[in-house]
């Protein structure tokens, strides 16, 4: 089973700075299968990044994921008021379970 | 417009079972894996089951391993978490979830307690 590990925990940011979370896996994440969701209060998560570098569809552009093996980051440049949430990494393919990360709260400073 | 609403959750004993309902529709159902996700308060996410396309395949987590069952009906576009012996740690927030390899569409979330 992979674990996966997120860091920070909590990011304080201002907007207009760039965000960079971190998601380390305990063994190689096959095919790159790893993606990013944002949370909001209240709401279900949202999918941001799929296949670690694939935005989904109507995300903006100043999110981008990176990574391959065992080491993905996701960056926010120029944040925004609204990308204040918590942000999860997640593996997923032909090895269920399809574990989360713990999240990183990025919040502003 | 894809939609995806559960049903189903509620207060229940410590032992008790309840049953989770997922009404899908805007997409072809039968052509996706679907699973479902589930939030304990003010926690991370958990990823819980998942079903293939005919409901001939699931896969648990293994806290649930024997306790709760998913299963689909196709006809009906909808997914079903049959949920027994039911524990505190099992109180959270049950979201569906379309699998596209990712979980690209969630439902809003059924909250399930409990508690004595």
């Amino acid at each position: 089973e992979i674990v996966l590990t997120q860091s920070p925990g909590t990011l304080s940011l201002s907007p207009g700075e760039r965000a960079t979370l971190s998601c380390r896996a305990s063994q190689s994440v096959s095919n790159n299968y790893l993606a990013w969701y944002q949370q909001k209060p209240g709401q279900a998560p949202r999918l941001l990044i799929s296949g670690a570098s694939s935005r989904a569809t109507g995300v903006p552009d100043r999110f981008s994921g990176s990574g391959s093996g065992t080491d993905f980051t996701l960056t926010i440049i120029r944040l925004e008021p609204e990308d204040f949430a918590v942000y999860y990494c997640q593996h997923y393919g032909t090895s269920p379970p399809h574990s989360f990360g713990q999240g990183t709260k990025l919040e502003i400073k | 417009e894809v939609q995806l609403v559960e049903s189903g959750g509620g207060l229940v004993q410590p032992g008790g079972s309840l049953r989770l309902s997922c009404a899908a529709s805007g997409f072809t159902f039968t052509t996706y894996y679907m699973s479902w996700v589930r939030q304990a308060p003010g926690k991370g996410l958990e990823w819980v089951a998942n079903i293939n396309q005919d409901g001939s395949e699931k896969t648990y987590v293994d806290s649930v391993k024997g306790r709760f069952t998913f299963s689909r009906d196709n006809a009906k576009n909808s997914l079903y978490l049959q949920m027994n012996s039911l524990r505190a740690e099992d109180t959270a927030v049950y979201y569906c979830t379309r699998e596209n390899w990712s979980l690209d569409y969630w439902g809003q979330g059924a909250l399930v307690t409990v508690s004595s």
